[in-house]
């Protein structure tokens, strides 16, 4: 059956660095584009990024482009999210999801927390 | 980006009586190829979410078919047709039509 794992999450403080990771089996990972997308505390879902089946392209919400980066490894099965220049508000359970085509991912990991304070 | 609005924010159902939730969207999610991508999610408290249904009305596998979804361009609906105790948690549609995809602020079902 379809797995995603996340790990990597932490406390950090602001302006700090993290890179969260997402350990796939139960599919054939080079085929499918990957989320991550990210809830604040008591929050709703926030769509954060997206990578291609192949890695050529990726996009990026506008609250995190410019300092989150998605890449993936198709021999490894991993996607993973390098997370710099954290705020505050940036605290939030990080959900890796595989795509099921049309932009509606249909599996998701358990979720990593990243908790950015002082 | 594009705004999509849920209402209502809360729903307070009785055990065995539909519900229904209401998303819209600032623009029409017709996509160009013809495919309106519009989905809905579950999400129980302390769990990861769950996607119930993609392309406005499709429902996935192990979704019971209580769960329906409908409309087109700018207005969708889900709809349970009778609340059972396990239906209780947040409910969010997501447009894919256009980037960023963007969610509704979510729609707590609860149990009257």
């Amino acid at each position: 059956q379809v797995q995603l794992v996340e790990s990597g999450g932490g406390v950090v403080q602001p302006g700090g660095s993290l890179r969260l990771s997402c350990a796939t089996s139960g599919f054939t990972f080079s085929n499918y584009g990957m989320h991550w997308v990210r809830q604040a505390p008591g929050k709703g879902l926030e769509w954060v990024a997206f990578i291609r089946h192949d890695g050529t392209g990726e996009s990026y919400g506008d609250s995190v482009r410019g300092r989150f980066i998605i890449s993936r490894d198709n021999f490894k099965n991993t996607v993973d999210l390098q997370v710099n220049s954290l705020r505050a508000e940036d605290t939030a359970v990080f959900y890796c999801a595989k795509d099921g085509g049309g932009v509606a991912p249909d599996f998701w990991g358990q979720g990593t927390l990243v908790t950015v304070s002082s | 980006d594009v705004v999509v609005t849920q209402s209502p924010l809360s729903l307070p159902v009785t055990l065995g009586q539909p519900a229904s939730i209401s998303c819209r969207s600032g623009q029409s999610l017709l996509h160009s190829d013809g495919i309106t991508y519009l989905s809905w999610f579950h999400q129980r408290p302390g769990l990861s979410p769950r996607r119930l249904i993609y392309t406005v009305s499709n429902r996935d596998s192990g979704v019971p078919d209580r769960f329906s979804g409908s409309g087109s361009g700018t207005d969708f609906t889900l709809r349970i047709s009778r609340v059972e105790a396990e239906d209780v948690g947040i409910y969010y549609c997501l447009q894919g039509t256009y980037w960023p995809p963007t969610f509704g602020q979510g729609t707590k079902l609860e149990i009257k």
